[in-house]
């Protein structure tokens, strides 16, 4: 099957600083690409939908201020956590839309600890 | 709005034990149904999938049938392995939505020898 990448797979930071997080499809293109956040226990939220060459998509109650989103390329967004605070500590995970299939790859997720 | 439900968990079995996760979902439209399964320390893999009323989707031993009458997408697998251990997640995307999947909160699934 298709393969995503994320890195890294885990980052630990100061508050106040910001975090970018890399999400690569490796052997399709993408144009749509999704941003998850996931709690301990809990399952996926949505936070944004990422297209190839657009603003993202943000889901409502997401600051798209707080986390930029980048689509460059068809095998690439990223995600970055700016001034990032402990509450943002969460388990980020992505996903590739592959388009003949229109089926979602997901990444292995990075971990983000805000001290 | 859309949504899912399954059951909770953890649930744990016996190696060779009948599976049974229920999931039950609310859409507006015709929804594509999926299953996904995330082992430990890592990503979501699609299991299987179903895309209209009726469907059977299937892969390595586990089944789900989409059933529109009474709006329910159940896992099944007749003989579960230790290796089966791992989170599943029922989902749902609806046309016209994005492609955005909705996932339920998951079920935590430990076999043991």
């Amino acid at each position: 099957g298709a393969v995503v990448s994320q890195h890294p797979s885990r980052v630990i930071c100061k508050s106040g600083t910001s975090v970018k997080i890399e999400c690569r499809s490796l052997d399709f293109q993408a144009t749509t690409m999704f941003w998850y956040r996931q709690f301990p226990k809990q399952s996926l939220m949505l936070m944004a939908t990422s297209n190839e060459g657009s603003k993202a998509t943000y889901e409502q109650g997401v600051e798209k201020d707080k986390f930029l989103i980048n689509h460059a390329s068809l095998t690439l967004s990223t995600l970055t956590v700016t001034s990032a605070h402990p509450e943002d500590s969460s388990f980020y995970i992505c996903s590739a839309r592959e388009a003949v299939t229109d089926t979602q790859y997901f990444g292995p997720g990075t971990r983000l600890t805000v001290l | 709005g859309n949504s899912v439900t399954q059951m909770e968990g953890p649930v744990t079995l016996s190696e060779e034990a009948f599976l049974t996760i229920n999931c039950t979902y609310t859409a507006t439209g015709y929804p594509s149904l999926f299953w996904y399964v995330q082992y430990p320390g890592e990503g979501l893999q699609l299991l299987l999938k179903a895309t209209k009323a009726d469907d059977k989707g299937s892969n390595k031993g586990f089944e789900a049938t989409y059933r529109k009458e009474t709006t329910s997408f159940h896992l099944e697998k007749g003989s579960v392995q230790v290796s089966d251990s791992a989170v599943y997640f029922c989902a749902l995307s609806v046309t016209g939505g994005g492609n955005k999947l909705t996932f339920g909160t998951g079920t935590q699934l430990k076999v043991e020898l």
